[in-house]
Formats: structure tokens, sequence, C-alpha cells
């Protein structure tokens, strides 16, 4: 079972804001990871660290931490964002995922 | 642009051991970790475990009875292998690159991790 929580399932309407978060108790300690992953392909890293974009992804990710909480947000969500979204943090084991959160456009 | 190649057998019979490799191109070896990731079908991502040019491996504590992580600088490779394996083993095998930074707080260092670059994936069925 992983060791951090997300919800499975949001929606967002398209050109809003969604918030998808990732509760676990090494998060207290650790940054999180984001990864967005779409039907059949492997997963791309969007957010690392404390709110770091990797090239080429748009600025409309965004990523924030408070307490045991990371979260992902998308200002402005568009159609293409529609996919599985998980979380990453090292802890004392290892660096286990989150169980994932699909994200619904529409 | 660093890449990652994998290769593997996809079909393997209960007890077997499961044994898949990933070639970096384009890039630096060492100052990584490499990591294996893998997917049931329909299912989310666990982290098997790391290792870094110098041979130093973290294991998933759930799979480190049976998994073992090796590299090959020479080559720039690094290569799973997981024993006995059952159908509960089914799942595409993801290789990929961890850029690892460190950040100071509360009196220690921290790591930060970031899977930045992904193999293609390997789909692995065990299967009698």
């Amino acid at each position: 079972s992983s060791e951090l929580t997300q919800d499975p399932a949001v929606s967002v309407a398209l050109g809003q804001t969604v918030r998808i978060t990732c509760q676990g108790d090494s998060l207290r300690s650790y940054y999180a990871s984001w990864y967005q992953q779409k039907p059949g392909q492997a997963p791309v890293l969007v957010i690392y660290g404390k709110n770091n974009r990797p090239s080429g992804i748009p600025d409309r990710f965004s990523g924030s931490s408070s307490g045991n909480t990371a979260s992902l947000t998308i200002t402005g969500a568009q159609a293409e964002d529609e996919a599985d979204y998980y979380c990453n943090s090292r802890d004392s084991s290892g660096n286990p995922f989150g169980g994932g959160t699909k994200l619904t456009v529409l | 642009q660093v890449q990652l190649q994998q290769w593997g057998a996809g079909l393997l019979k209960p007890s077997e051991t499961l044994s898949l490799t990933c070639a970096v191109y384009g890039g630096s070896f060492s100052g990584y970790y490499w990591s294996w990731i893998r997917q049931p079908p329909g299912k989310g991502l666990e982290w098997i475990g790391e290792i870094n040019h110098s041979g130093s491996t973290n294991y998933n504590p759930s799979l480190k009875s049976r998994v073992t992580i090796s590299v090959d600088t020479s080559k720039n490779q690094f290569s799973l292998k997981l024993s006995s394996v059952t159908a509960a083993d089914t799942a595409v095998y993801y290789c990929a690159r961890v850029a690892v930074t460190y950040y100071y707080g509360s009196g220690s260092y921290y790591r930060v991790d970031a899977f930045d670059i992904w193999g293609q994936g390997t789909m692995v069925t065990v299967s009698s």
C-alpha cells in the first residue's frame, strides 16, 4: 500500500484552476515531485523540489507544500492536461509513489 | 539529448527470474541515480529500487528479498533482476534517471529526487 495518499479522481472545467493533493508524513521533511501520465505513455516529470518545472513544461503547472500535504496546481486547465497524475517523495525506506489521481477536463 | 533504451524478456513462467537492462545514451552516467519503476495493468506506479554509478543501491522493502540492481559503467548500462516471479509481478517496467539535489532545512540536509528521463517501458507478463 502507498504511504502517499491521493484522491483517485478530480475533474475541472476547461480553463479553470484545479489542485491535486498528496498527503503523507514524509512530506513534512521531503519535497514531492509530480508526474503526468497519459494512456500508453511513460510518465513525464512536471514539478520537482520546492516548485521547479523542467524545460518544456507549461507555467500553468505549479507546486506547493504545507505540513504533510503537497499540491500540484494547474491554473487554466487545458484539454491536453487530462491524464493521471502521481506524486512521489523520499521517505526512510525509499521512494514511494502516491496511488495516482485521474484528472478529467470537462 | 539523453535517452534511455531498455530491453529484456517479455514473457516468463512463475518462479523464473525477470531480467531487464537499460542503456543510457547521450549524457553523463555518473552524478545520477538510476532507477527501476513498474506499473501493473490498470494500476499505479511502484518504485522498485535504484543504483548510482558506484554501485550503491536502495531497494523497496517489499521487494528487497527478490531484487538485484547492478551497473556496468563501461557500457553506461544498469540492470534489474527479480527472482521467483509470480503473476503479481506482471507489469510494465520502466527505467528512469534520478536527478538528485539536496536542500538544507531544520538542521539537516534532505534529498530531493526527480525522475526526469524515462525509458520506453517493457511489458513483462508472468503466466504458466
